[in-house]
């Protein structure tokens, strides 16, 4: 089972910011079959990346993907206040299971 | 518009059963894998179940061992969970998922169901 380590755990930026979200694989994802994810408070997950890099439709372009091998990242290029909640990478390659990390929290100072 | 919409959750007894349904509209059901993810409140995401299209295949997460099934009824444009004795930590919101076209990531989600296992 592929395990995902997200970092950091939490956080606390201001509108405007770049943030750059980790998420390291404890081994290779086959195809680099990594998504990205970002949940609300009170909702349910949204997709935003697909395949390390691919943006999922009607995700504005602030969001992106980027990474290989066991080593991805998310990067917001400017924080939006609606940005806020926990966003999840998830690897779906070769055979199951599927696994998720464990999440990093961005909140607004 | 996709709709993915659980029902069928509830509070349960440890050892007892439950299923969930799906009822699926906003696009051709029959051509896409379908899973379950779940995530205890307050809690991370954990992948369950996934169904392709036909049936063909059917995968299960190694911790439930057997005690979860998938099904699907293409007929009814309609995803299912059989839940079988029920653990206290199978306490979860489940959410019904589509399945991507590139790959068995989830392209659309339910709004969830809350199961809740407890005497």
């Amino acid at each position: 089972e592929i395990v995902l380590t997200q970092s950091p755990g939490t956080l606390s930026l201001s509108p405007g910011e770049r943030v750059t979200l980790s998420c390291r694989a404890s081994q290779d994802v086959p195809d680099n079959y990594l998504a990205w994810y970002q949940q609300k408070p009170g909702q349910s997950p949204r997709l935003l990346i697909y395949a390390a890099s691919w943006r999922a439709t009607g995700i504005p372009d602030r969001f992106s993907g980027s990474g290989s091998g066991t080593d991805f990242t998310l990067t917001i290029s400017r924080l939006e206040p609606e940005d806020s909640a926990v966003f999840y990478c998830q690897q779906y390659g070769g055979s199951p299971p599927w696994t998720f990390g464990r999440g990093t929290k961005v909140e607004m100072k | 518009e996709v709709q993915l919409v659980e029902s069928g959750g509830g509070l349960v007894k440890p050892g007892g059963s439950l299923r969930l349904s799906c009822a699926a509209s906003g696009f051709n059901f029959s051509s896409h894998s379908m899973s379950w993810v779940r995530q205890v409140p307050g809690k991370g995401l954990e992948w369950v179940s996934t169904m392709s299209s036909s049936g063909s295949y059917i995968y299960h997460a190694d911790s439930l061992k057997g005690r979860f099934t998938i099904s699907r009824d293409n007929t009814k444009n309609s995803l299912y969970l059989q839940m079988n004795s029920l653990r206290a930590d199978d306490t979860a919101v489940y959410y019904c998922a589509r399945e991507g076209d590139y790959g068995d990531y989830v392209r659309d989600w339910g709004q969830g169901t809350l199961v809740t296992v407890s005497s």
